[in-house]
């Protein structure tokens, strides 16, 4: 079975860093075409995606926050971690980490898609 | 504002068809990426239900399915339930910058 749990502090000051853990079972960051990815969703709000590192150690940004975040992993805890610097209230909702992987049929395969999520962090900046 | 462009909402009664388009441009759906989409019921986690524009993970009733072409995708629902009431999220990829995914801004399905 696969799982995927965020963690991390649920309020946050402005300006502050915070630093979000991803903790998964049932797959490996080690092999394979996968990868993790963080999402988030303001209360009310359409989902955003983040951040997303691969098992190679690729890693790519959303253009619009790439200043603002790290991603990183460690395979031995099998665990991806988030940091966010500077927090506003504006990045006040949920963080949801997902895994990423790329389905195949027919020699055919699609553009990576989140097929599993975590049950989400809230986080509050105030 | 959103890469890609859906539909506030849309509704339909018990046993009817709806449709849900995915408007992109030629830097995301156009220019060949695969549109991916995501279900999310009030107060709960997102869950895949169309991957590579057309196809259906284990478990998806084949009520729903999907379809692509050129800048936009589109979902349809036949034989709408009370449970499939819930928030429709599209995904894809896109190449302005760099390369990098993208989500639709939502689209809110009620069952009336």
């Amino acid at each position: 079975q696969i799982t995927l749990k965020e963690s991390g502090p649920t309020l946050v000051k402005p300006t502050q860093t915070v630093t979000l853990t991803c903790t998964f079972s049932g797959f490996s960051l080690r092999t394979g075409v996968v990868g993790v990815g963080w999402i988030r969703q303001p209360p009310g709000k359409a989902l955003e995606w983040l951040a997303l590192i691969y098992w190679n150690d690729d890693k790519r940004y959303s253009p619009s926050l790439k200043s603002k975040l790290t991603i990183t992993k460690d395979t031995s805890k099998n665990q991806v971690v988030l940091t966010m610097t500077n927090m506003d209230p504006v990045d006040t909702g949920t963080y949801y980490c997902a895994r990423m992987r790329r389905y195949c049929s027919g020699g055919t395969c699609y553009s990576d898609a989140f097929d599993i999520w975590g049950q989400g962090t809230m986080v509050i900046v105030s | 504002q959103s890469v890609l462009t859906q539909p506030p909402s849309v509704s339909g009664a018990p046993g009817q068809r709806v449709t849900i388009s995915c408007t992109g441009s030629n830097s995301n759906i156009g220019a060949g990426f695969d549109v991916h989409w995501y279900q999310q019921i009030p107060g709960t986690t997102p869950k895949l239900l169309i991957y590579g524009n057309t196809n259906r993970p284990s478990g998806v009733p084949d009520r729903f399915s999907g379809s692509k072409s050129g800048t936009s995708a589109s979902l349809a629902i036949t034989g709408l339930q009370a449970e499939d009431e819930a928030d429709y999220y599209c995904q894809s990829y896109d190449t302005i910058l760099s390369a990098h995914v993208v989500f639709g801004g939502g689209t809110k399905l009620t069952v009336l």
